[in-house]
């Protein structure tokens, strides 16, 4: 099947730092999304984003299909945003990455 | 709108028993997701339906599970027997209405619920 990896495992920031997720996959794929999960375990559908760029906020992701990977940007950095960032793809079937560990420090 | 709802939040059961998991979508969506989350095996898309039918149930891991959608307002997802590595959170979400398959529009997750299973 296809290999979806997602660098860093886990990322520690100060809050107002900039960060870049990375999400690379093995195959083409008809769907690419990305998930924030709080520490409280809520899941939030974050972008659906096949290819190209888009923003939310401070919130942007970009993703290359041709080159086979997703970026996440987080700009100005929140306490706020900590959690677990995980990428999905779908080619048919349905697969996530182990997500990047993301925390914001006051 | 008060959001996807889950119910149980927490379901306690011994192996063998038949478990039966509850969801109600926001109000005009057409999709309805179900996934499971493990440490072992991270999240996992189970099931999702479009418009009450099931499109991609390629995720469910035996014939252990099943889906139902009886209407636009509700999903069950029932395991029988249960067995201890079903112990997961289970969640629901829902999106739509755009109409594409698979739905292109953002998913609003429940808040899960923990099974355990002894």
């Amino acid at each position: 099947g296809i290999q979806v990896e997602q660098s860093p495992p886990d990322l520690i920031l100060q809050e107002g730092a900039n960060s870049t997720l990375r999400c690379n996959f093995s195959d083409s794929v008809n769907n690419l999304q990305w998930f924030h999960q709080n520490p409280w375990g809520q899941l939030i559908n974050l972008f659906y984003i096949p290819s190209g760029t888009k923003q939310n906020g401070r919130l942007s992701a970009t993703t290359v299909a041709t080159e086979r990977y997703s970026l996440l940007y987080i700009s100005s950095s929140q306490t706020t945003d900590s959690g677990v960032y995980f990428c999905a793809v779908d080619i048919g079937q349905f697969y996530f990455g182990t997500g990047t560990s993301l925390t914001v420090i006051p | 709108d008060a959001g996807v709802i889950q119910s149980p939040r927490h379901e306690v059961t011994e192996m063998g028993q038949e478990v039966t998991l509850r969801c109600k979508p926001i109000s005009g969506h057409n999709s309805l997701f179900w996934y499971r989350q493990t440490m072992m095996r991270g999240l996992e898309l189970l099931i999702y339906f479009n418009n009450n039918v099931p499109i991609d149930d390629s995720g469910m891991p035996e014939d252990r599970f099943s889906a139902k959608m009886p209407n636009a307002s509700f999903s069950t997802l029932k395991i029988q027997p249960s067995e201890p590595r079903d112990s997961a959170v289970y969640f629901c979400a829902s999106s739509g209405p755009s109409g594409t398959l698979p739905s292109t529009d953002t998913q609003y997750f429940g808040p899960g619920t923990r099974l355990t299973v002894l």
